[in-house]
């Protein structure tokens, strides 16, 4: 298994160019998410998605868009990207366990992608 | 709402010495908690995790970490701490609730002197 994989992982945009950031996972995991990683801020949750075609927002979600067609992908895309959104990006995903009955597992990450924008 | 509190930014241990670091949540319901690592440029990997039983949990790399409901801590330790372990270190806590949501701390840099 790759587990969760991101592109591209480093790149550099100009203020009010779009761009999609790229996350797959060949777990099957039902949940996704998209976090950013800001110093002194810890990981900050942007979008997530329980399943195919649900998405939903998390904490920083404005700037951002997701979809989420199926189980294995799930893009992050920049409509006009603004130097607010300089910032290192993680994709996450986990499996739905119902034992004992917990149903939250813990999240994969991938290895980031590293985005500037000037 | 749920919240994760790192109140140490940064510590410094000798290499041997043990290790302590704090975290406190904020959750209405019983937490599911979870410590991650993160080496300089890379992700974040899982060190452990509490869904529920033994209060004391083991994870990998030698560390554990004890959940305290009085508390509401959840502070992983180390007995003797190797240079490798200098990272940045994340405590977390899940909801089950609203879609598999996890809340994570500030962070705790930890650098590891000879």
């Amino acid at each position: 298994n790759a587990g969760v994989t991101q592109t591209p992982k480093f790149q550099v945009l100009k203020t009010g160019q779009s761009m999609t950031l790229q996350c797959a996972q060949d777990m099957n995991h039902e949940y996704m998410s998209w976090y950013r990683q800001d110093p002194g801020m810890g990981l900050r949750l942007i979008h997530y998605s329980v399943g195919a075609g649900i998405t939903d927002q998390g904490e920083v979600p404005n700037g951002y868009n997701v979809s989420r067609s199926t189980t294995e992908d799930f893009p992050l895309r920049l409509l006009s990207a603004a130097p607010s959104q300089t910032s290192v990006y993680f994709c996450a995903s986990s499996s739905r366990s119902l034992t004992g009955g917990v149903n939250i597992n813990e999240q994969y990450f991938g290895p980031g992608t590293r985005l500037t924008v000037t | 709402a749920q919240s994760v509190t790192q109140p140490d930014i940064h510590i410094t241990v000798s290499e041997g010495a043990s290790l302590e670091l704090r975290c406190n949540y904020s959750y209405g319901a019983t937490p599911y908690l979870f410590w991650y690592v993160q080496s300089p440029g890379q992700g974040l990997q899982l060190l452990l995790k509490y869904f529920s039983g033994d209060t004391l949990v083991q994870g990998i790399k030698g560390f554990e970490a004890e959940f305290k409901r009085s508390q509401s801590s959840f502070n992983l330790r180390k007995p003797s701490v190797h240079w490798s372990d200098a990272a940045e270190y994340f405590c977390a806590v899940g909801s089950s609730n609203t879609g598999n949501q996890f809340y994570f701390g500030t962070g705790t840099s930890l650098t590891v002197i000879p």
